[in-house]
């Protein structure tokens, strides 16, 4: 099973939005509406930012969203700010064999 | 609070053992699966696998990468999840990260600990 392909990096200025894709198969993300999004600050644990395509956890900003058209899923950061620089992986399952398939991983940089 | 806390990690020579401990505290570990992922150094992230609660068989799923070598289990009498990694490769080399599983995500994430596999 072949990692989700994700943009090596994705950059803008404070206040801007950004997007980040992840692109898979008919296999993962086309089939399941079940991608996660985790944010991973240098040398920190992977933090849940967006669950079930679109879904944001108790205590995650609005300013994330996640959606979902054919096999590509994304992850936008409206308002940026300097805490948002981190890296972001997103994960879908992918059936009973392989489980779950991560996205290359895209680092985001606040200039 | 919360919290998951991995140990066990290490430096250990190729084809060698190595259990790693993952201990729970601030929610009833029993309801919950528990899964286990790694991160190389400078790569991205891996799920190792999962087991299952109590309620749903306690039975476990694996990476290909890791099948047959990785084995994890659970003591919900003491809230630990264990990852025992036999015949360890160079490549086994990473921070392994132990995760609530709150289906179908990972919610809540240990610190790691770094497994060095290196002659």
């Amino acid at each position: 099973q072949s990692a989700l392909t994700q943009p090596a990096s994705v950059s803008g200025s404070p206040g801007q939005s950004i997007t980040i894709s992840c692109t898979g198969t008919s296999s993962d993300v086309g089939s399941y509406n079940l991608v996660s999004w985790y944010q991973q600050h240098p040398g920190k644990a992977p933090k849940l930012m967006i669950y079930e395509g679109s879904k944001r956890p108790s205590g995650v900003s609005n300013r994330f969203s996640g959606s979902k058209s054919g096999n590509t899923a994304s992850l936008t950061i409206s308002g940026l700010q300097a805490e948002d620089e981190a890296d972001y992986y997103c994960c879908s399952y992918a059936g009973s064999s392989t489980y779950y398939v991560f996205g290359t991983g895209t680092k985001v940089t606040v200039l | 609070e919360v919290q998951l806390v991995e140990s066990g990690g290490g430096l250990v020579q190729p084809g060698r053992s190595l259990r790693l401990s993952c201990t729970a505290s601030g929610f009833t570990f029993g309801d919950y699966a528990m899964s286990w992922f790694r991160q190389a150094p400078g790569k991205g992230l891996e799920w190792v696998g999962f087991i299952r609660s109590k309620a749903y068989g306690g039975t476990t799923e694996y990476a290909a990468s890791v099948k047959g070598r990785f084995t994890i289990s659970r003591d919900d009498s003491k809230s630990i999840a264990y990852l025992q990694m036999n015949s360890l490769k160079t490549e086994d080399t990473a921070v392994y990260y132990c995760t609530r599983v709150q289906p179908p995500t990972f919610d809540i994430w240990g610190q790691g600990t770094m497994v060095t596999v290196s002659s």
